[in-house]
């Protein structure tokens, strides 16, 4: 089974700044098969990044993915008031499918 | 744009079985794996399997003894039931169209389910 983990595991930022999550694998991801999303409370998920580094459609051009193998990029480039949420990354490569742990975007 | 509602009793008691339904809207079944995803309150995302449209299916060892997944294409549906249920299952429970390398995942809103006798 391929652990991903995710770091940090809170992140707390200011509206405007840059945020950088880190998605690793303990293996690496077959395919780049490495999928981001956002949860807000009482939300499903919302598919941001699939197939490492493609935007889903209606995803704002501020978020960007990017990464190979075993390590694995989410950036944010300039957070919005509704950008601060629960981020989880998922690899579809290899079974079982597995998802992180999450990290958790938070206002400063 | 695909859609997919997950119905099914909201409330299980311990030891029965959780049987949920997932109906596709505005694509065929007929493609793709289809994946159950589960949430405990509080708590992260776990996989519990998926299905394809041959219906062969793959599941998580941790769950793999009480989960089947099965699929009607003439219903544009699949359904999960997992059984011998223990309050640790309580969960808000999601079905979702997996993600390829080049197609994206689609979510439905999820269910709450309640194991409590």
């Amino acid at each position: 089974e391929i652990v991903l983990t995710q770091s940090p595991g809170t992140l707390s930022l200011s509206p405007g700044e840059r945020a950088t999550l880190s998605c690793r694998a303990s293996q690496s991801v077959s395919n780049n098969y490495l999928v981001w999303y956002q949860q807000k409370p009482g939300q499903a998920p919302r598919l941001l990044i699939y197939g490492t580094s493609i935007r889903a459609t209606g995803i704002p051009d501020r978020f960007s993915g990017s990464g190979s193998g075993t390590d694995f990029t989410l950036t944010i480039s300039r957070l919005e008031p509704e950008d601060f949420a629960v981020y989880y990354c998922q690899q579809c490569g290899s079974l079982p499918l597995t998802f992180g742990g999450g990290t958790k975007v938070e206002i400063k | 744009q695909v859609q997919l509602q997950e119905s099914g009793p909201g409330l299980v008691k311990p030891s029965e079985t959780l049987s949920l339904t997932c109906t596709v809207s505005g694509g065929s079944i007929n493609n793709y794996y289809w994946s159950w995803i589960r949430q405990p309150p509080g708590k992260g995302l776990e996989w519990i399997g998926h299905i394809y449209h041959s219906g062969s299916s793959n599941y998580n060892p941790s769950l793999k003894s009480r989960v089947t997944i099965s699929l009607d294409r003439s219903k544009d549906q699949f359904s999960l039931r997992l059984s011998s249920v223990t309050a640790a299952d309580t969960a808000v429970y999601y079905c979702a169209k997996d993600p390829t390398t080049v197609t994206p995942a689609y979510w439905g809103l999820g269910t709450l389910v309640t194991v409590s006798s």
